[in-house]
């Protein structure tokens, strides 16, 4: 059974505060990992989807990282802003069914305090 | 503007009933795709259908059902058989590659009545 684990389930910060969440994911078979962002009441939202082991991605204020090797991706945020507050999804993409399989993690719940 | 369009947004079923979720999409993306999502638990797969009149189980489908017709639409039966509806569900679509990111409709919840 394939799992994905992200961590922690949910965080408070404070405005200002940098903060990272963590997804790990088998690391065999890997084809991509995905990150989503989901605000309340709005659909999910692609935020990068990575490929090669050491890859590292920028939008902004928010990053993230790639370790195929291991099995794990890091999310940082830099500069938490209220309108950072979301859940942040990561899916584990799967090599050898030829189509995009995703599989969901159960998300980091974000809530960022002014 | 470009997306994904589910409907409706709440429904309610009763028991022994069929019915159908809308999704609709302009981006004229080949891939579609179900999602349920539960309490506590990821996004799981219940179909997907990567072209026009081919669609294929997930991995809960059963209880669901599936149309491809047109490119633009991928609606969702849930039936009578599925025992446990209650949820939420999320319609998305993909471009072409297998590293394009999903774009995900609104979603719609399902309660039993």
């Amino acid at each position: 059974i394939l799992n994905v684990e992200q961590s922690p389930q949910s965080l408070h910060v404070q405005e200002g505060d940098s903060t990272n969440f963590t997804c790990s994911f088998p690391s065999s078979n890997f084809y991509a990992l995905h990150w989503y962002r989901w605000e309340t009441a709005k659909s999910p939202e692609a935020l990068f989807v990575m490929t090669l082991n050491g890859d590292e991605k920028k939008k902004g204020r928010i990053s993230a990282t790639l370790n195929t090797k291991e099995g794990y991706s890091y999310l940082y945020i830099k500069g938490s802003q209220p309108e950072d507050s979301a859940t942040y999804l990561c899916a584990f993409s799967l090599g050898n069914t030829g189509f995009q399989k995703l599989v969901f993690g159960t998300g980091t719940r974000l809530l960022v305090s002014p | 503007d470009g997306g994904i369009t589910q409907s409706p947004k709440y429904l309610f079923r009763k028991e022994g009933q069929n019915v159908t979720l809308s999704c609709e999409q302009n981006l004229n993306h080949d891939a579609m795709y179900w999602y349920r999502q539960d309490p506590g638990q990821g996004l799981r797969l219940i179909y997907y259908s990567q072209i026009v009149n081919d669609f294929q189980k997930g991995d809960i489908a059963e209880g669901y059902s599936v149309s491809r017709e047109k490119k633009e639409s991928f609606p969702l039966t849930v039936t009578s058989a599925q025992k446990n509806p209650t949820a939420f569900y999320l319609c998305a679509s993909s471009g072409g590659g297998l590293v394009q990111p999903q774009h995900f409709g609104d979603g719609t919840r399902l309660s039993i009545l």
